[in-house]
């Protein structure tokens, strides 16, 4: 089974601030690698599909990079609305989650 | 407006059964693979199980394998999970989820861009 891990776990952040999230995966997944964004009581909503390609009607502040086991999302500008848990996601083989990034406020 | 509708989650006994439901709308539901993810009581998402479109294939993670099932009727729009000998690490909430595809080299790429509101499975004497 393909195993992810996300760092850090959680991280606090000020609006307008840049932010970067990490994703590894156990084995290469090539660029089978999704981002979601959770707000509590929420479903997940997805950002980032095939590692680096914005879903319909995210905002541009979101980017996805990487490929083979090690994946990045960035916000480039962080908004209020971004306050929020991120996960990633692999679609190499089944579907696997990774255990998730808090992003609160500083 | 595309939709999804969970519904069937509730309090049942550890060994138990149920049966949850999606209803689809919006979309035309025959043409996407459809997934269940569950979300225990303040922990991570967890992908639960994936059907081909037309239910020739079938995934599961390892943890409910042998105990859930998941189908669907094209017909009526609807996805399925049948969730027998339920355990107390089963609860949680319960989303179903579109799964939308693009070509890619060697796989297409999959991810799940719609969801529905999810319903609560208790599992609990």
């Amino acid at each position: 089974d393909i195993q992810m891990t996300q760092s850090p776990s959680s991280l606090s952040a000020s609006v307008g601030d840049r932010v970067t999230i990490t994703c590894r995966a156990s084995q290469s997944i090539s660029s089978y690698l999704n981002w979601y964004q959770q707000k509590p009581g929420k479903a997940p909503k997805l950002l980032i599909y095939a590692a680096s390609s914005l879903q319909s009607g995210v905002p541009s502040r979101f980017s996805g990079s990487g490929s083979g086991t090690d994946f990045t999302l960035t916000i480039s500008s962080l908004q209020p609305e971004d306050f929020a848990t991120y996960y990633c996601q692999q679609s190499y083989r089944a579907f696997t989650f990774g255990p998730g990034t808090k992003v609160d406020i500083k | 407006e595309v939709q999804l509708v969970e519904s069937g989650g509730g309090l049942v006994q550890p060994g138990g059964s149920l049966r949850l439901s999606c209803a689809a709308s919006g979309f035309t539901f025959s043409s996407y693979w459809m997934s269940w993810v569950r979300q225990a009581p303040g922990k991570g998402l967890e992908w639960v199980a994936n059907i081909k479109q037309d239910g020739s294939e079938k995934y599961y993670v390892d943890s409910v394998k042998g105990r859930f099932t998941i189908s669907r009727d094209n017909a009526k729009n609807s996805l399925y999970l049948q969730m027998n000998s339920l355990r107390a690490e089963d609860t949680a909430v319960y989303y179903c989820a579109r799964v939308r595809s693009a070509a890619g080299t060697p796989y297409y790429y999959y991810a799940m861009d719609v969801w529905g509101q999810g319903t609560t499975v208790t599992v609990s004497s």
